[in-house]
């Protein structure tokens, strides 16, 4: 079946700097990708819609120039949280849609990643 | 603005026994999602309910979708220790643009004891 796959899936960097993770869709193409955050023992929240081509939609409340998000390719998203502080420390996981709008649509998660800003 | 509202937020089972978790949401939607989360890894899809009526059974587990009391149900058969975990109930919108832009239910965290 269909895979999202998620790289890196745990990453630990100092207050201040960039990460960047990538979500992949393995072997479909997802012209849209959504991510979320999680912090601990919470829900996920939708952080933004990334649309492949064109900028990504943010969610109310959270900041595009904090995190950003790159769809290049119709198989790549890309969240990159710039100058990370330990507030930002989450799992944040992206999913994609394959076939949207029909009959046989599915949603996939990717594994996630922990992400610890020190 | 679409809201989720599941419960129990915690539950502690009894092995054997069975029980219900809840999932109410506040606007139309024919399209919502069970998953399971064990600590510190991504969401399992347990059930995609796609219309009214819908009733899906997996093993020990089953959902159903009422979408004119905007209600679904996980119900879990003889609660066994591998069905400890967080269930999150999650709602697609009725909207083609919006598809896959899940809002999420708060969780429920199930311990299952002997």
């Amino acid at each position: 079946g269909a895979v999202v796959s998620q790289h890196p899936s745990r990453v630990i960097c100092k207050s201040g700097t960039s990460v960047k993770i990538e979500c992949r869709s393995l072997d479909f193409q997802a012209t849209t990708m959504f991510w979320y955050r999680q912090f601990p023992k919470q829900s996920l929240m939708l952080m933004a819609t990334s649309n492949e081509g064109s900028k990504a939609t943010y969610e109310q409340g959270v900041e595009k120039d904090k995190f950003l998000i790159n769809h290049a390719s119709l198989t790549l998203s890309t969240l990159t949280v710039t100058s990370a502080h330990p507030e930002d420390s989450s799992f944040y996981i992206c999913s994609a849609r394959d076939r949207p709008g029909q009959t046989n649509e599915k949603l996939f998660f990717g594994s996630g990643t922990q992400l610890s800003v020190l | 603005e679409l809201k989720v509202e599941q419960n129990p937020l915690f539950l502690s089972m009894q092995e054997g026994k069975n029980y219900t978790i809840y999932c109410n949401y506040s606007t139309t939607s024919d399209r919502l999602y069970w998953y399971r989360q064990d600590p510190g890894k991504s969401l399992e899809s347990l059930f995609v309910l796609l219309s009214n009526g819908a009733v899906k059974q997996e093993g020990r587990l089953m959902a159903s979708l009422d979408t004119k009391a905007r209600l679904s149900t996980l119900h879990i058969t003889a609660a066994v220790h591998d069905l400890s975990a967080t269930y999150f109930c999650a709602v697609d919108p009725k909207s083609t643009d919006s598809w896959g832009k899940l809002q999420f239910g708060a969780g429920t965290q199930v311990v299952v004891t002997p």
